[in-house]
């Protein structure tokens, strides 16, 4: 099978912009998570999405949102860039079931978003 | 907030020997896991161990969990060159994920 792919790779943007990142999932898979990677705050949960529901939500501010399409693909929005907002965003595919624990997650090589 | 937190967090060993990594959380969990990463790269799934399980093997890898410390070890035996990476503990509690701050393990040829 196929590991998770995250488009795009790299993105370079500007304070007050928008963006919007792709994540595919492991065929199969309907668990889709995102974390924010950075070197100050270490991995953070960003959310969960499971059967295009979001399951879990991390601390993080309204700017970032995301959703899943019947295919289980993903994509992640943040809105109103800021210098912060830099960092690698991985996103992670799972086989759980609808009532299961997480058991093991399938990362994506990351989308690198620099804010300038 | 991060949940777990390694010890130490950076490891500098000679090839051939073992690294022991540890992790201490703070509350209740599902199960942990051990990640590695290589440069800023994505990770790798290393080694899961249930809340109801105290110790596991997966090749060179052993984690051992002692739910009343709160504290979960992973040991590299034998290491290689090629195990120079970050390398992160992670617990699971409902369906989500936290991760600590990560080791640095160098392993010098």
């Amino acid at each position: 099978k196929a590991g998770v792919t995250q488009t795009p790779r790299y993105l370079i943007k500007t304070r007050g912009q928008q963006v919007t990142l792709s994540c595919s999932p492991i065929s199969g898979h309907r668990s889709v998570s995102w974390y924010q990677q950075t070197p100050g705050q270490g991995l953070q949960f960003l959310f969960e999405y499971f059967s295009e529901t979001q399951r879990n939500k991390g601390n993080f501010p309204g700017r970032f949102s995301g959703r899943q399409f019947s295919n289980s693909r993903s994509e992640m929005n943040v809105s109103t860039l800021e210098l912060g907002d830099s960092a690698l965003y991985l996103c992670a595919s799972s086989d759980k079931g609808l009532y299961s624990s997480t058991d093991t997650q399938y990362f994506g090589p990351g989308t690198r978003l620099t804010v300038l | 907030s991060q949940q777990g937190e390694e010890d130490p967090q950076a490891l500098s060993i000679q090839e051939g020997e073992n690294a022991t990594m540890n992790c201490s959380y703070k509350t209740s969990i599902n199960n942990l896991q051990w990640y590695r990463q290589n440069s800023g790269r994505g990770l790798v799934h290393l080694i899961l161990i249930r809340s109801n399980e105290r110790e596991k093997h997966s090749g060179r890898l052993r984690v051992t969990l002692d739910t009343s410390k709160k504290s979960s070890s992973l040991l590299i035996t034998a290491s290689r060159a090629a195990d120079t990476a970050s390398y992160f503990c992670a617990t699971e509690l409902y369906s989500k994920l936290t991760f600590g701050k990560g080791i640095t393990l160098s392993v010098r040829p």
